[in-house]
């Protein structure tokens, strides 16, 4: 089946730039995700890259998306105390199912 | 305001008994979905549904049933055969359709306790 993995934590200071990485297996994937979970809440659509685009720009996001790796990668620029969140990946194979990745917990440091 | 909504936000309940969630949506939309969430292993789908009076089973639906006897209403019942229900339940809705990135919108979630 569909696999999504991302790592569980990552710490940067604020004003820094943050990546965050995630690996899916399916190479069917037509649209891959990001979301944003602040704590206590449900997520919200960030941003999406279809899957013949190589990178996505919006605003202070930038998506890289390496099919042949089948990486993704979701980058935020001048990252500030507000971003602090947990972040998903998440890829769509089907016509409705997405697969979510672990969460990476962003956290923004003084 | 269009949107998804569920409720209670956080519950309790007793070993043994059978609880149910409720999400409602006003969006229209025909797909909706259950996950549940648990630290450090992210969303699991547990059923989804595309139209009203059809649904199937996600990746953990043992324990669990659901009904869509309306395109607004989609409860999941936590049944006492779930082993470890205590856990953060999402609901979300999409539109239908292949020829879309058909984002999934997300309610506020419900904790639920069970003691």
């Amino acid at each position: 089946g569909e696999d999504v993995e991302q790592s569980l934590f990552l710490s940067v200071r604020e004003g820094d730039s943050s990546v965050i990485n995630c690996t899916y297996t399916d190479s069917s994937s037509t649209y891959l995700y990001w979301y944003k979970q602040e704590p206590g809440a449900g997520l919200q659509l960030l941003t999406y890259i279809f899957s013949n685009m190589d990178m996505k720009q919006d605003q202070r996001l930038t998506v890289l998306l390496n099919k042949k790796d089948k990486h993704l990668s979701l980058r935020i620029a001048d990252t500030q105390t507000g971003d602090s969140a947990i972040y998903f990946c998440a890829e769509r194979s089907t016509a409705s199912k997405l697969t979510f990745g672990t969460g990476t917990r962003l956290q923004v440091t003084l | 305001d269009g949107g998804i909504t569920q409720s209670p936000k956080y519950l309790f309940r007793k070993e043994g008994q059978n609880v149910t969630l409720s999400c409602e949506q006003n969006l229209n939309h025909d797909a909706m979905y259950w996950y549940r969430q648990d630290p450090g292993q992210g969303l699991r789908l547990i059923y989804y549904s595309q139209i009203v009076n059809d649904f199937q089973k996600g990746d953990i639906a043992e324990g669990y049933s659901v009904s869509r006897e309306k395109k607004e209403s989609f409860p999941l019942t936590v049944t006492s055969a779930q082993k470890n229900p205590t856990a953060f339940y999402l609901c979300a809705s999409s539109i239908e359709g292949t020829f879309s990135y058909n984002e999934q919108f997300f309610g506020p979630g419900t904790r639920l306790t069970v003691l």
